[in-house]
C-alpha cells in the first residue's frame, strides 16, 4: 500500500523558517515525481512545488519562488519542503502527493494526510 | 497561468440524482484535466485522470468528459457518501492550477 506521511508543521512567526518532510512507502520512490500542494483554511487547493524522480528538476509556484526549496533524498524515501521568509498568507495545510510519472507534474495519487503550518505572531 | 473556472460553486441534490459539474480552462489544455474528491477534513482523492479515465477502484457512477477548454464531471446516481468538494486540475502548463471547487450537498 502506498503511504505518504507528512511532518514538520507548526506555529512559526512571520519571517521565520520551517522544514516539512514527507516519508513515502509502498512504491519505488525514485521512479516518481513528488509535489507539495497547500490549502489555506476554508479555501481551495494551490499547487506549491514539484521535484522530478531523480531530484534534478524542480518547479515552483510564483507565490513561493525564491522562498521555498523542494528537495528529496531517494535513499530515505523522503521529500522535503524548506520554507523561508514565511508570511501570514503561507498559513495552510500542506499536502505531499505522489505524481503519476517520473517527470513532474501530472496527476496526484495518493496524497498524504497533510500537515498544518500556521504563520502568526 | 491557466485559469480553471468551475461551476457551480455549490450544489444541492437528492440521493439518486444525476449531478453534473463543469470546468472551463482559460486556454486549450487538450485532455490534460483531472478531477479530485475532497471530503471534510481529509486529503483529496483522485477520481478521473486525462479528462475521462476512471482511477482504479473508483465507482463507475463517476465519469468525466471533454477536451480543449470545456470539461464535464458527472455522478450518474448520487449516493450519500459522495458528499464532498470536487476540484478540477489542469497539467497542460506549469504552474498546475485547480478550479475553485464545487461543494456538493445532499438535499
Amino acid at each position: 500500500e502506498v503511504q505518504l506521511v507528512e511532518s514538520g508543521g507548526g506555529l512559526v512567526q512571520p519571517g521565520g523558517s520551517l522544514r516539512l518532510s514527507c516519508a513515502a512507502s509502498g512504491f519505488t520512490f525514485g521512479s516518481f515525481a513528488m509535489s507539495w500542494v497547500r490549502q489555506a483554511p476554508g479555501r481551495g487547493l494551490e499547487w506549491v512545488s514539484a521535484v522530478s524522480g531523480s531530484g534534478d528538476t524542480t518547479y515552483y509556484a510564483d507565490s513561493v519562488k525564491g522562498r521555498f526549496t523542494i528537495s528529496r533524498d531517494n535513499s530515505k524515501n523522503t521529500v522535503y519542503l524548506h520554507m523561508n521568509t514565511l508570511r501570514a498568507e503561507d498559513t495552510a495545510v500542506y499536502y505531499c502527493a505522489k505524481d503519476s510519472t517520473i517527470v513532474a507534474a501530472n496527476w496526484f495519487d495518493p496524497w498524504g494526510q497533510g500537515t498544518l503550518v500556521t504563520v502568526s505572531s | 497561468d491557466i485559469q480553471m473556472t468551475q461551476s457551480p460553486s455549490s450544489l444541492s441534490a437528492s440521493v439518486g440524482d444525476r449531478v453534473t459539474i463543469t470546468c472551463q480552462a482559460s486556454q486549450d489544455i487538450s485532455n490534460f484535466l483531472n478531477w479530485y474528491q475532497q471530503k471534510p477534513g481529509k486529503a483529496p482523492k483522485l477520481l478521473i485522470f486525462d479528462a475521462s479515465n476512471l482511477e482504479t477502484g473508483v465507482p463507475s457512477r463517476f465519469s468525466g468528459s471533454g477536451s480543449g477548454t470545456d470539461f464535464t464531471f458527472t455522478i450518474s446516481s448520487l449516493q450519500p457518501e459522495d458528499i464532498a468538494t470536487y476540484y478540477c486540475q489542469q497539467y497542460d502548463n506549469l504552474p498546475i492550477t485547480f478550479g475553485q471547487g464545487t461543494r456538493l450537498e445532499i438535499k
